[in-house]
């Protein structure tokens, strides 16, 4: 598709449930970002993809969060025994390829997570 | 780590004001990336700069990428309320992820 498509839009959870948001990359695309927004402001990265690939996880949290993205599959991003501070919109980009002067991520809409 | 501080938090202007957000790096950038959001929305890019002391315009903005590539600015001439978003600067270290400034939120009266 010619878009980032991101599903759900919404996901609400009880404490200690777990949560999972899709996502599924504009097509052609081989990277795959997912970033946390919290307070709409602050954007933190949690994880890339090269294909099915982890291409760096620096940002994610080492317990409760994993993530995936396998062929012919949207990606995912799943978390474990939800807290109160994973409340945010999880956004997810893609973008055509990683090079020296080209990176432009094109993101979906989100997914709002509340934990209730 | 790297950090990527943007200012100001909030700015408030009449319309055909003009506008300016600021981005530092603690480090030299490999490029530096302008995003908006408008309320509700997802971040949008509007450009990337990568050379040292580069200057590109569109339209009404003008970014400009400094010459230690440490710091950007992006400038709104005559701001309209079509202008009303959040502009996120990005930055990256060769070989690193993409890190956000906080944005700055603009507020746009007619």
């Amino acid at each position: 598709g010619e878009e980032v498509a991101q599903t759900p839009k919404h996901l609400v959870r009880g404490e200690g449930q777990k949560a999972k948001l899709y996502c599924a990359p504009i097509k052609g695309h081989s990277y795959v970002f997912w970033y946390q927004q919290v307070l709409k402001n602050e954007f933190k990265f949690l994880i890339s993809f090269q294909n099915e690939n982890v291409f760096d996880e620096t940002g994610m949290p080492k317990e409760r969060f994993s993530a995936k993205c396998l062929p012919n599959s949207p990606c995912s991003l799943e978390i474990q025994a939800t807290k109160l501070e994973d409340s945010a919109v999880y956004f997810c980009a893609s973008s055509h390829y990683r090079g020296y002067n080209v990176e432009k991520l094109f993101f979906g809409s989100g997914t709002q997570l509340s934990v209730l | 780590g790297q950090q990527v501080m943007q200012i100001p938090q909030y700015q408030h202007v009449q319309e055909g004001e003009d506008f300016t957000t600021y981005c530092n790096s603690s480090t030299t950038l490999s490029n530096i990336q302008w995003y908006k959001q408008r309320p509700g929305g997802h971040p949008v890019f509007l450009i990337q700069l990568v050379k040292s002391g580069e200057v590109k315009k569109q339209k009404r903005l003008t970014f400009q990428f400094g010459e230690a590539k440490k710091n950007s600015s992006l400038h709104i001439t005559a701001t309209q309320t079509t202008d009303v978003g959040t502009y996120f600067c990005a930055g990256r270290q060769a070989g690193t992820a993409l890190i956000f400034g906080k944005g700055t939120t603009l507020s746009v009266s007619s």
